[in-house]
């Protein structure tokens, strides 16, 4: 089984400013993808940036970026240029390659203030 | 395309009550799955398809029972409702994994359940 693990519960950042959310997971899978998602107040769940645990290369979607580690099994999220549309709860998910379903993390909450 | 849709939107219940919340996607994926977020926590799973009449147990699947007869759809049944029941239930969809498609996970809006 695996595991997903968000270590901050909460986070803030200023407006403009750059913030790192961090993400662990556990598997003993190969292949495998890694997502970043938002969740605002109005509970949509939006995708913000998938990663391919194959690709080395690091997923990036205008002003999101990840910091993929695969052997020290790390998934950060770095948003840039923080905009107060940011402010959310932002889940990493680890998604198994066999099935339709994912591992989700407890999540964290980003507040961007002006 | 209307995506994944839901409803209800909102629902409450009595304890012993029965219902199901229906879960419905225009997209042709072949992959459904239902998850419930509690309060502050993320997202569990608690049934899933992996096509029509295939259904599996995801981590919580005590006390709910799921069908898959056509591809389109995905009802999750409560059987005898209980207050612990009390969530927001997500019904999500997606293509089948491999490596070379893109395998984004596409919810719904979601049903806020409230057991008394």
């Amino acid at each position: 089984a695996q595991t997903v693990t968000q270590s901050q519960p909460e986070m803030s950042v200023q407006e403009a400013e750059t913030v790192t959310l961090s993400c662990t997971y556990d598997t003993s899978e190969n292949n495998y993808y890694l997502f970043w998602y938002k969740q605002p107040p109005s509970r949509q769940m939006i995708l913000v940036i998938r990663q391919e645990a194959y690709k080395q290369q690091n997923a990036t979607e205008n002003r999101f970026s990840v910091n993929f580690q695969k052997a020290a099994k790390s998934f950060s999220l770095k948003i840039s240029d923080s905009q107060l549309g940011d402010t959310a709860m932002y889940f990493c998910a680890f998604g198994s390659t066999n099935a339709g379903k994912s591992t989700f993390g407890d999540g964290t909450t980003l507040t961007v203030k002006p | 395309n209307a995506g994944v849709t839901q409803t209800p939107k909102f629902q409450v219940l009595k304890t012993g009550q029965s219902m199901t919340l229906q879960c419905a996607q225009d997209m042709n994926h072949e992959y459904m799955s239902w998850y419930r977020q509690d309060p502050g926590m993320g997202l569990r799973l608690i049934h899933y398809s992996v096509g029509a009449g295939i259904t599996d147990q995801g981590e919580v699947p005590n006390g709910y029972n799921v069908s898959r007869s056509t591809t389109e759809d995905f009802p999750l049944r409560l059987l005898s409702a209980a207050p612990s029941q009390t969530s927001v239930y997500f019904c999500a969809s997606s293509y089948s994994f491999s490596l070379s498609s893109y395998n984004e996970q596409f919810f719904g809006p979601g049903t806020r359940l409230t057991v008394l």
